[in-house]
C-alpha cells in the first residue's frame, strides 16, 4: 500500500512568487492534516481536512497561505505571495476516520524561499 | 498551554542504551508519541502510548509514561547506527481535532 506522497520534494523560489504544494494521502484517509517546520522550531499544525471539509484551520499564519482538498482526494496548499519566513518543511499527514491516533506522514517539502 | 519540550541533542555509543526525555505541559492529552525523522526522511510513527498506560514495549523500545510529573521516555536498547536520527516527543488530544503537538526534536548521535 503507498504511503502518503507529498510534490514537490524541493522547492526554491523568489520572494513574491507562488508556491503550491500537493499531498496525496493514503488511500481510504478521510482525514488529511499539513503541519510545517520552520528552521530551528517545532513542527507546528496548519490545518485538518475531513474529506473535503476544513475541520480546523487554526495553525494557518495568514491568508497568503490557501489549502484545497476538492473532491476529497488529494489536497494543495498554495502560498501566495512566499515570504522569506515560509521557508520551512511542510509536512502532511492522513489517517481513517476512527483512527485519528494514528497519522502517517508524508516526507516533506523542502521550501526555500529567498 | 500546550507545549512539549526535549533536550535537543544526545550522544550515546552503539551497543549502549539510548533515553530520550519529554516533558509535556497539558495533562489533558489523548496520546503521546514517538516520530522518528531520518536524514532526508519524511516522519516515521515509531510508536504511541495511551494516556492511561504506564508502560508501552515493543522489540528494543520502550516507552515510560509518568502522568503525574508529564514526562515521557524513549528508551532504544542496544542502539545503532541506524538509530541515528532525530526523534520527536508528540501529544494528541482527543477533543481538540486531533491535531499532534510537537516537541522540536532530539538529535540522536551514534559513537563508535
Amino acid at each position: 500500500e503507498a504511503g502518503v506522497t507529498q510534490f514537490p520534494s524541493h522547492s526554491v523560489i523568489e520572494k513574491g512568487q507562488t508556491v503550491t504544494l500537493r499531498c496525496d494521502p493514503i488511500s481510504g484517509h478521510d482525514n488529511l492534516y499539513w503541519y510545517r517546520r520552520v528552521m530551528g522550531k517545532e513542527i507546528k499544525f496548519l490545518l485538518h481536512f475531513v474529506k473535503e471539509s476544513k475541520q480546523d484551520e487554526s495553525g494557518m499564519p495568514n491568508n497568503r497561505f490557501l489549502a484545497e482538498r476538492t473532491g476529497g482526494t488529494y489536497s494543495t496548499l498554495k502560498v501566495q505571495p512566499a515570504e522569506l519566513e515560509d521557508s520551512g518543511v511542510y509536512f502532511c499527514a492522513s489517517s481513517q476516520v476512527g483512527a485519528q491516533e494514528t497519522q502517517y506522514f508524508g516526507p516533506g517539502t523542502r521550501l526555500l524561499v529567498l | 498551554g500546550e507545549d512539549v519540550e526535549q533536550s535537543l541533542f544526545l550522544s550515546v555509543r552503539e551497543g549502549d542504551s539510548s533515553v530520550i526525555n519529554c516533558t509535556y505541559t497539558d495533562s489533558s492529552s489523548t496520546y503521546l508519541y514517538w516520530y522518528k525523522q531520518e536524514p532526508g526522511a519524511g516522519l516515521q510513527l515509531l510508536t504511541y502510548i495511551f494516556s492511561n498506560m504506564d508502560m508501552k514495549q515493543d522489540q528494543r523500545l520502550t516507552v515510560l509514561l509518568n502522568k503525574k510529573d508529564k514526562h515521557l521516555s524513549l528508551r532504544i536498547a542496544d542502539t545503532q547506527t541506524g538509530d541515528s536520527a532525530i526523534y520527536f516527543c508528540a501529544e494528541s488530544f482527543m477533543n481538540r481535532d486531533d491535531k499532534i503537538i510537537f516537541g522540536k526534536g532530539t538529535r540522536l548521535h551514534i559513537l563508535p
